[in-house]
């Protein structure tokens, strides 16, 4: 079975500092990394993912991702948070046999001005 | 990217009626589309996968007869809340695999579905 693991409910930043969204995964084989956000009733959009190749990973809007094997993590990154980041943020992964993706609990992240 | 348009945003309907949700592929082929369904404050919950041409497959807990999908075409699949109770109010999502790549998911607006 794939899981996924965001052990924050909610992250807070101030505007212009970094930001990080932790992730850890548990998949058999080769994982397929998401990050997807959400504005409010809203479907979810996404951000990036870790396929294959470098393991540091760039997106839309500056976030970026680092695949750690070893510590089966998928942090998100940003280098500086700005206030219209703030949404909610769901790491998925899809395994190997499996085209659904699974997801986490989502993380809030909150930016203050 | 890949479009995936859902159909309505919202909707409100009394308790014992039935409410259809569609989810169109709009510039792609999708053989295999997911529905989701996600509470307040919650993840994503996969309720199933519908398959263009043969039946849904539901994931465990999930009542089929309940929750009915067709995938009546290779761009349109639909979810039917039949009977709906107010315990059916959620927020339903779709999505549908990139099919070249077969990697990556693309997501329908999602439909805030109210029973009163």
């Amino acid at each position: 079975a794939q899981s996924v693991a965001q052990p924050e409910d909610q992250v807070n930043v101030a505007e212009g500092n970094p930001l990080t969204v932790k992730c850890t995964y548990s998949v058999s084989g080769n994982p397929y990394l998401f990050w997807y956000v959400q504005y409010p009733n809203r479907g979810l959009q996404f951000l990036l993912k870790y396929i294959t190749g470098d393991n540091l990973v760039k997106g839309s809007y500056g976030f970026e991702a680092e695949f750690n094997k070893s510590q089966t993590s998928f942090h998100l990154k940003k280098p500086s948070a700005l206030v219209s980041d703030s949404a909610l943020y769901f790491c998925a992964v899809r395994g190997t046999g499996r085209r659904a993706l699974t997801f986490g609990s989502g993380t809030r992240l909150q930016v203050q001005p | 990217g890949a479009v995936v348009s859902q159909h309505p945003s919202w909707v409100i309907c009394k308790s014992g009626t039935s409410v259809k949700i569609e989810c169109r592929s709009l510039d792609f082929q999708a053989t295999t589309m997911f529905w989701y369904r996600q509470f307040p404050k919650q993840s994503l919950m996969l309720m199933a996968t519908s398959n263009e041409g043969s039946k849904a497959t539901y994931e465990q807990g999930v009542e089929k007869d309940k929750f009915l999908i067709n995938h009546a075409s290779l761009t349109l699949s639909t979810l039917t809340v039949t009977s709906a109770h107010p315990e059916d109010s959620s927020f339903y999502i779709c999505s549908a695999p990139d099919r070249i790549m077969n990697t990556e998911a693309f997501f329908g607006q999602g439909t805030r579905l109210t029973v009163v």
